[in-house]
């Protein structure tokens, strides 16, 4: 079985700060992608990664997928309150089903 | 465009009743995904479609059936319902093509 692991799994910073989320497992994945959800709300795409190594920028947000496509990282630089929220990891394994294979998630708090 | 609409938005089920869960669709996307969230769980699948008529198990399918008639709607069956089945469902869809997700706003279900 497949799994993914995010860590931490709670972040609660100051607005301005920097942060990481990690999301690692010991299997591989043709892609990862990364969700953020609010509550009340469905989990929204922000990215997708594809090749190992893959650094993608979304303004002030980094994903990057490991060499090995076992891992991946989302660093948020200065983070605003709006960054709120649950984010959520996913990998995609190589069956043509389409499934994924989410983390447990990381809520992140961005306090004014 | 509606994206993926998930009624009702709110449930309360008795123990040993059964309820259906409506999703549709208009992105006229072939993969449809039925997932629960349970707190730090992340997110499980419950069962996934690629196409109308065909339909497969997913993680944690016990108590659950499924059917796909048509392209635009997924209906999640609910039979005998338990405890256990408290959670939100998401509704998702997505092309073939490894796209992400476009997820429903959700069934938040309480079971008592």
């Amino acid at each position: 079985t497949q799994l993914l692991e995010q860590s931490p799994q709670f972040l609660s910073i100051q607005e301005g700060e920097n942060l990481t989320v990690y999301c690692n497992s010991s299997s591989v994945f043709s892609s990862l992608q990364w969700y953020r959800q609010e509550p009340g709300e469905g989990p929204v795409l922000l990215v997708t990664v594809v090749t190992g190594g893959e650094v993608k920028k979304l303004k002030r947000l980094t994903f990057q997928f490991g060499d090995a496509r076992k891992d991946s990282s989302l660093h948020i630089t200065a983070a605003q309150t709006g960054d709120t929220g649950l984010y959520l990891c996913a990998g995609r394994g190589s069956s043509n089903t389409g499934k994924l294979i989410f983390g447990q998630g990381t809520t992140l708090q961005v306090k004014p | 465009n509606a994206g993926v609409t998930q009624t009702p938005k709110f449930r309360i089920l008795k123990i040993g009743q059964s309820m259906t869960l409506q999703c549709t669709q208009d992105m006229n996307h072939n993969y449809m995904y039925w997932y629960r969230q349970d707190p730090g769980m992340g997110l499980k699948l419950i069962y996934y479609s690629v196409g109308a008529g065909i339909t497969d198990k997913g993680e944690v399918p016990n108590g659950y059936n499924v059917s796909r008639s048509t392209t635009e709607d997924f209906p999640l069956r609910l039979e005998l319902a338990a405890p256990s089945q408290t959670s939100v469902y998401f509704c998702a869809s997505s092309p073939p093509t490894g796209a992400g997700y476009t997820f429903g706003s959700g069934t938040r279900l309480t079971v008592v």
